[in-house]
Order: structure tokens, then C-alpha cells, then sequence
């Protein structure tokens, strides 16, 4: 069974282009996460669909971040434009279903790492 | 509110001996606890997972963590390090409510010959 996939896995960009980051979940997987690790801190969550509903979006940092999870199946997540303080590493996430809700196993992908010169 | 802190960055052991990675968390709700490694180019695995019952819990790679209420802990334990545990290791929280996951900076093993 494949297990989280993103793309690409590096990307360089410079000050005020876009990037669109993608991440493709475990099939069958109702429940998909972004998190953001910059150099040096911890992995922070950006947003949470349940299906391709927002369930919870309170970690995006602004509105130059936009997600989205068409039919349910694989998300993307934009940055436009991108500024300096975007850089680092964007992971993906996905659990299966709603009942076991925070007991769920979020399983990871490998994560995108991302550099805004 | 959540939070974690996991004490000390980077923790260097040799190889055979305990490995020891501290966590205490801060939750307004009765937390779930986990611990994940990201190997190098890996995603993040998930070692264990505490979330009710048994505070001693064993993950994959004879790992082991307690989970101690009175000292909001949560600390990582091997007792042999062999060389290929050496990767970072992240501590995390959430709650009953609240998927998602709250990480501490990680700390980083390395494994001395």
C-alpha cells in the first residue's frame, strides 16, 4: 500500500513567485493535514480537511496560503506570493476515518522542503 | 492550549547504552501522546502512541515511553542504542476535540561506535 506522497520534494523559488505543493494521501484516507517546520522550530500545523472540507484552518499564517482538497482525494497547497519567511519544510498528513478522531494514526509524507530566495 | 517541550536539541549516546529523550507536555484536556522518528529523507514514523490505559507503552525498535499525569512526562526510552536509531525524534500532543498534533523542536540522536 502506498503511503503519503508529496511533491515535489525540493523547491526553489524566488521572493514574490508561486509554488504549489502537493500532497496525496493514503487511499481511503478521509482525514489530510499540512504542517510546516521552519529551520530550527517545531513542526506547526497549518490545516485540517476532513473530506474536502476545511475542518479546521486556524494554523494558515495568512491569506497568501491556499489550500485545497478537490473531491476528497489529494490536496494542494499554494503560496502566492511567496516572501522569504515561507521557507521550510511542508509536511502532509492523512488518518483514515472520523470515529477514532484525535486517536487516529496521522501518517506522514516526506515533505516538501521549500526555499523562498 | 497545548504544548511541548522536549529538553535538549541534539542528545549523543554510544552505541549499547540507554537512550533516554525527554518530553513533558501542557494540556487543557486529557492528552494523547506520541512520539515519531524522521529518519534522514523519511517522513515522520510513528514510534508509539499513549492515549488511554496503560501508562507504559512499547513502540517499534524496542522503544518504550511512561506516561506520567503527576509529571506531565512523557519521556522516549531504549535500553541498548543500536547505530541505526540515530534520526531526530519528535514529541507530540493532542486531545479529546483537537486533531491535531502539537510537536515539540525535536531532538536530534546520534549514535557513538
Amino acid at each position: 500500500e502506498a503511503g503519503v506522497t508529496q511533491f515535489p520534494s525540493h523547491s526553489v523559488i524566488e521572493k514574490g513567485q508561486t509554488v504549489t505543493l502537493r500532497c496525496d494521501p493514503i487511499s481511503g484516507h478521509d482525514n489530510l493535514y499540512w504542517y510546516r517546520r521552519v529551520m530550527g522550530k517545531e513542526i506547526k500545523f497549518l490545516l485540517h480537511f476532513v473530506k474536502e472540507s476545511k475542518q479546521d484552518e486556524s494554523g494558515m499564517p495568512n491569506n497568501r496560503f491556499l489550500a485545497e482538497r478537490t473531491g476528497g482525494t489529494y490536496s494542494t497547497l499554494k503560496v502566492q506570493p511567496a516572501e522569504l519567511e515561507d521557507s521550510g519544510v511542508y509536511f502532509c498528513a492523512s488518518s483514515q476515518d472520523r470515529r477514532g478522531g484525535a486517536k487516529n494514526i496521522q501518517y506522514f509524507g516526506a515533505g516538501t522542503r521549500l526555499s523562498v530566495l | 492550549a497545548q504544548s511541548v517541550t522536549q529538553l535538549g536539541s541534539h542528545v549523543s549516546v554510544s552505541e549499547g547504552a540507554l537512550v533516554l529523550l525527554r518530553c513533558n507536555y501542557s494540556s487543557s484536556v486529557p492528552p494523547y501522546l506520541f512520539w515519531y522518528v524522521q529518519y534522514p529523507n523519511q517522513g515522520l514514523q510513528l514510534l508509539l502512541k499513549y492515549t488511554t490505559g496503560a501508562t507504559l507503552v512499547k513502540g517499534i525498535n524496542g522503544f518504550e515511553a511512561e506516561f506520567k499525569k503527576s509529571e506531565t512526562s512523557f519521556h522516549l526510552t531504549k535500553p541498548s542504542a543500536h547505530m541505526s536509531d540515530a534520526a531526530e525524534y519528535f514529541c507530540a500532543v493532542s486531545g479529546y476535540g483537537n486533531e491535531k498534533l502539537t510537536f515539540g523542536t525535536g531532538t536530534r540522536l546520534t549514535i557513538i561506535p
